[in-house]
Protein backbone atom coordinates (compact mmCIF):
# COMPACT_ATOMS: atom_id res chain seq x y z
CA UNK A 1 0.00 0.00 0.00
CA UNK A 2 0.90 3.97 -0.18
CA UNK A 3 2.67 4.95 2.68
CA UNK A 4 4.21 8.35 3.78
CA UNK A 5 6.62 8.93 6.13
CA UNK A 6 7.79 12.25 7.92
CA UNK A 7 10.60 13.13 10.38
CA UNK A 8 10.94 14.52 12.58
CA UNK A 9 7.45 13.81 14.30
CA UNK A 10 7.92 16.60 16.48
CA UNK A 11 10.95 19.14 16.82
CA UNK A 12 11.23 22.38 19.25
CA UNK A 13 13.46 25.68 18.01
CA UNK A 14 14.59 28.35 19.35
CA UNK A 15 12.70 31.66 17.71
CA UNK A 16 15.24 32.79 14.61
CA UNK A 17 16.59 29.45 13.81
CA UNK A 18 15.67 27.28 11.53
CA UNK A 19 14.69 23.53 11.01
CA UNK A 20 14.25 21.01 8.05
CA UNK A 21 11.61 18.43 7.30
CA UNK A 22 11.38 15.52 5.85
CA UNK A 23 8.62 13.80 3.58
CA UNK A 24 9.54 9.90 2.30
CA UNK A 25 6.94 8.20 -0.26
CA UNK A 26 6.45 4.27 -0.05
CA UNK A 27 4.89 2.05 -2.29
CA UNK A 28 4.52 4.85 -5.01
CA UNK A 29 6.10 7.26 -6.72
CA UNK A 30 4.97 10.67 -5.27
CA UNK A 31 5.76 12.68 -8.58
CA UNK A 32 3.47 16.14 -6.96
CA UNK A 33 4.56 16.84 -3.01
CA UNK A 34 1.96 19.52 -1.41
CA UNK A 35 3.41 21.03 1.62
CA UNK A 36 0.65 22.36 4.44
CA UNK A 37 0.72 23.88 7.46
CA UNK A 38 -2.21 22.87 10.05
CA UNK A 39 -2.84 25.60 12.81
CA UNK A 40 -3.19 24.93 16.51
CA UNK A 41 -7.01 26.30 15.98
CA UNK A 42 -6.82 23.14 12.79
CA UNK A 43 -7.23 25.04 9.72
CA UNK A 44 -5.42 24.17 6.86
CA UNK A 45 -2.56 26.09 4.45
CA UNK A 46 -1.50 25.05 1.54
CA UNK A 47 2.18 26.32 1.46
CA UNK A 48 3.47 24.95 -1.78
CA UNK A 49 2.68 22.39 -4.26
CA UNK A 50 6.00 20.13 -5.84
CA UNK A 51 6.05 18.42 -9.00
CA UNK A 52 9.09 15.87 -9.78
CA UNK A 53 10.92 18.29 -12.74
CA UNK A 54 8.90 21.17 -12.59
CA UNK A 55 8.96 24.87 -10.86
CA UNK A 56 7.62 24.34 -6.87
CA UNK A 57 4.59 26.62 -7.07
CA UNK A 58 4.37 29.08 -3.26
CA UNK A 59 0.62 30.12 -2.32
CA UNK A 60 0.21 33.55 -0.93
CA UNK A 61 2.02 34.12 2.08
CA UNK A 62 4.74 31.65 1.60
CA UNK A 63 7.54 31.86 -0.16
CA UNK A 64 10.67 30.03 -1.03
CA UNK A 65 13.17 32.28 0.78
CA UNK A 66 11.40 31.56 4.08
CA UNK A 67 10.55 27.34 3.09
CA UNK A 68 12.82 26.28 0.79
CA UNK A 69 12.02 22.83 -1.03
CA UNK A 70 13.65 20.13 -2.30
CA UNK A 71 12.37 17.33 -4.62
CA UNK A 72 14.84 15.45 -6.11
CA UNK A 73 13.26 12.21 -6.95
CA UNK A 74 9.92 10.22 -6.66
CA UNK A 75 10.28 8.98 -3.16
CA UNK A 76 11.22 11.99 -1.18
CA UNK A 77 11.30 15.54 -0.28
CA UNK A 78 12.17 18.08 1.86
CA UNK A 79 11.55 21.38 3.28
CA UNK A 80 12.92 23.80 5.88
CA UNK A 81 11.74 26.81 7.93
CA UNK A 82 14.04 29.38 7.89
CA UNK A 83 14.31 31.61 10.74
CA UNK A 84 11.21 30.68 12.43
CA UNK A 85 9.00 32.41 14.84
CA UNK A 86 6.00 31.88 16.98
CA UNK A 87 3.29 32.14 13.97
CA UNK A 88 5.51 29.52 11.76
CA UNK A 89 4.22 27.07 14.74
CA UNK A 90 1.68 24.34 13.61
CA UNK A 91 1.63 20.81 12.53
CA UNK A 92 3.40 20.25 8.97
CA UNK A 93 1.60 17.76 6.37
CA UNK A 94 3.50 16.48 3.14
CA UNK A 95 0.80 14.87 0.89
CA UNK A 96 1.82 12.54 -1.81
CA UNK A 97 0.87 11.32 -4.81
CA UNK A 98 1.33 9.87 -8.57
CA UNK A 99 -0.30 12.21 -10.70
CA UNK A 100 0.35 9.74 -13.53
CA UNK A 101 -2.85 7.48 -11.61
CA UNK A 102 -5.46 8.13 -9.39
CA UNK A 103 -5.46 11.49 -7.95
CA UNK A 104 -5.46 10.34 -4.29
CA UNK A 105 -2.99 12.18 -2.00
CA UNK A 106 -1.60 10.02 0.91
CA UNK A 107 -0.34 12.00 3.96
CA UNK A 108 2.50 11.62 6.27
CA UNK A 109 2.17 11.95 10.08
CA UNK A 110 3.64 15.18 10.09
CA UNK A 111 6.16 17.17 11.85
CA UNK A 112 4.65 19.35 14.95
CA UNK A 113 6.83 22.61 15.24
CA UNK A 114 7.27 24.78 18.47
CA UNK A 115 9.10 27.71 18.34
CA UNK A 116 10.57 28.63 21.61
CA UNK B 1 -10.08 27.96 2.62
CA UNK B 2 -13.52 29.27 1.24
CA UNK B 3 -14.07 26.56 -1.24
CA UNK B 4 -15.07 24.18 1.22
CA UNK B 5 -18.12 24.22 4.01
CA UNK B 6 -17.93 21.67 6.44
CA UNK B 7 -20.98 21.18 8.99
CA UNK B 8 -21.30 20.41 11.74
CA UNK B 9 -18.14 21.50 13.38
CA UNK B 10 -18.58 19.28 16.51
CA UNK B 11 -20.71 16.46 16.75
CA UNK B 12 -21.71 14.11 19.43
CA UNK B 13 -23.04 10.62 19.37
CA UNK B 14 -23.87 7.57 20.87
CA UNK B 15 -22.67 4.37 20.56
CA UNK B 16 -25.22 2.66 18.02
CA UNK B 17 -26.39 5.86 16.14
CA UNK B 18 -25.88 7.39 13.13
CA UNK B 19 -24.91 10.35 11.76
CA UNK B 20 -23.91 12.59 8.25
CA UNK B 21 -21.51 14.86 7.56
CA UNK B 22 -21.63 17.55 4.89
CA UNK B 23 -19.46 19.25 2.66
CA UNK B 24 -20.30 22.38 0.11
CA UNK B 25 -18.34 23.16 -2.12
CA UNK B 26 -18.14 26.98 -3.98
CA UNK B 27 -16.42 26.35 -6.85
CA UNK B 28 -15.60 23.26 -9.52
CA UNK B 29 -14.38 20.58 -7.74
CA UNK B 30 -13.11 17.17 -9.54
CA UNK B 31 -12.55 14.76 -6.92
CA UNK B 32 -13.05 15.14 -2.93
CA UNK B 33 -11.31 13.25 -0.13
CA UNK B 34 -12.64 12.49 3.09
CA UNK B 35 -9.83 12.30 6.33
CA UNK B 36 -10.05 11.16 9.75
CA UNK B 37 -7.35 13.02 12.01
CA UNK B 38 -5.96 11.09 15.10
CA UNK B 39 -5.17 12.69 18.24
CA UNK B 40 -1.52 12.78 17.02
CA UNK B 41 -2.53 14.48 13.54
CA UNK B 42 -2.48 11.33 11.51
CA UNK B 43 -4.13 12.15 8.37
CA UNK B 44 -5.85 8.65 7.82
CA UNK B 45 -7.47 7.90 4.43
CA UNK B 46 -11.48 7.37 4.81
CA UNK B 47 -12.41 7.94 1.08
CA UNK B 48 -10.96 9.19 -2.35
CA UNK B 49 -14.26 9.95 -5.02
CA UNK B 50 -14.27 11.46 -8.24
CA UNK B 51 -18.15 10.75 -8.36
CA UNK B 52 -20.86 8.68 -7.24
CA UNK B 53 -20.45 6.63 -4.08
CA UNK B 54 -18.16 3.64 -2.09
CA UNK B 55 -18.89 2.39 1.00
CA UNK B 56 -16.18 0.82 3.51
CA UNK B 57 -17.65 -1.27 6.18
CA UNK B 58 -20.07 1.09 8.40
CA UNK B 59 -18.96 4.28 6.60
CA UNK B 60 -20.47 5.54 3.46
CA UNK B 61 -19.44 8.63 1.26
CA UNK B 62 -21.23 10.40 -1.83
CA UNK B 63 -19.81 12.66 -3.82
CA UNK B 64 -22.18 15.19 -6.13
CA UNK B 65 -20.09 17.40 -8.53
CA UNK B 66 -23.00 19.06 -10.59
CA UNK B 67 -24.55 20.10 -7.05
CA UNK B 68 -20.82 21.08 -5.66
CA UNK B 69 -21.24 18.71 -2.24
CA UNK B 70 -20.06 15.80 -0.46
CA UNK B 71 -21.00 13.80 2.35
CA UNK B 72 -19.99 11.03 4.88
CA UNK B 73 -22.42 8.94 6.53
CA UNK B 74 -21.47 6.93 9.76
CA UNK B 75 -23.36 4.17 10.90
CA UNK B 76 -23.74 2.54 13.89
CA UNK B 77 -21.04 4.67 15.89
CA UNK B 78 -18.08 3.10 17.56
CA UNK B 79 -16.27 4.43 19.98
CA UNK B 80 -13.06 4.10 17.90
CA UNK B 81 -14.84 6.62 15.66
CA UNK B 82 -14.15 9.54 17.42
CA UNK B 83 -11.49 12.33 16.11
CA UNK B 84 -11.51 15.36 13.89
CA UNK B 85 -12.85 14.70 10.49
CA UNK B 86 -11.95 16.23 7.23
CA UNK B 87 -13.36 16.76 3.43
CA UNK B 88 -10.58 18.24 1.54
CA UNK B 89 -11.39 19.20 -2.41
CA UNK B 90 -9.30 19.05 -5.84
CA UNK B 91 -10.35 21.94 -7.66
CA UNK B 92 -9.92 25.37 -8.55
CA UNK B 93 -7.79 27.62 -8.29
CA UNK B 94 -4.99 24.41 -8.27
CA UNK B 95 -6.06 20.86 -9.56
CA UNK B 96 -3.69 19.37 -7.86
CA UNK B 97 -3.57 20.36 -4.79
CA UNK B 98 -6.56 19.76 -1.69
CA UNK B 99 -8.57 22.60 -0.02
CA UNK B 100 -9.81 21.74 3.30
CA UNK B 101 -12.71 22.20 4.86
CA UNK B 102 -12.45 23.69 9.01
CA UNK B 103 -13.64 20.06 10.34
CA UNK B 104 -15.76 18.09 12.16
CA UNK B 105 -14.48 17.10 15.69
CA UNK B 106 -16.58 13.94 16.45
CA UNK B 107 -17.31 12.64 19.91
CA UNK B 108 -19.10 8.83 20.56
CA UNK B 109 -19.98 8.48 23.74
CA UNK B 110 -20.94 5.18 25.18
Amino acid sequence: GALVYQYPRRTICKSGTSMRMECQAVGFQATSVAWYRQSPQKTFELIALSTVNSAIKYEQNFTQEKFPISHPNLSFSSMTVLNAYLEDRGLYLCGARDDRGDAEQFFGPGTRLTVL
Amino acid sequence: GDQVEQSPSALSLHEGTSSALRCNFTTTTRSVQWFRQNSRGSLINLFYLASGTKENGRLKSAFDSKELYSTLHIRDAQLEDSGTYFCAAEGMPNYNVLYFGSGTKLTVEP
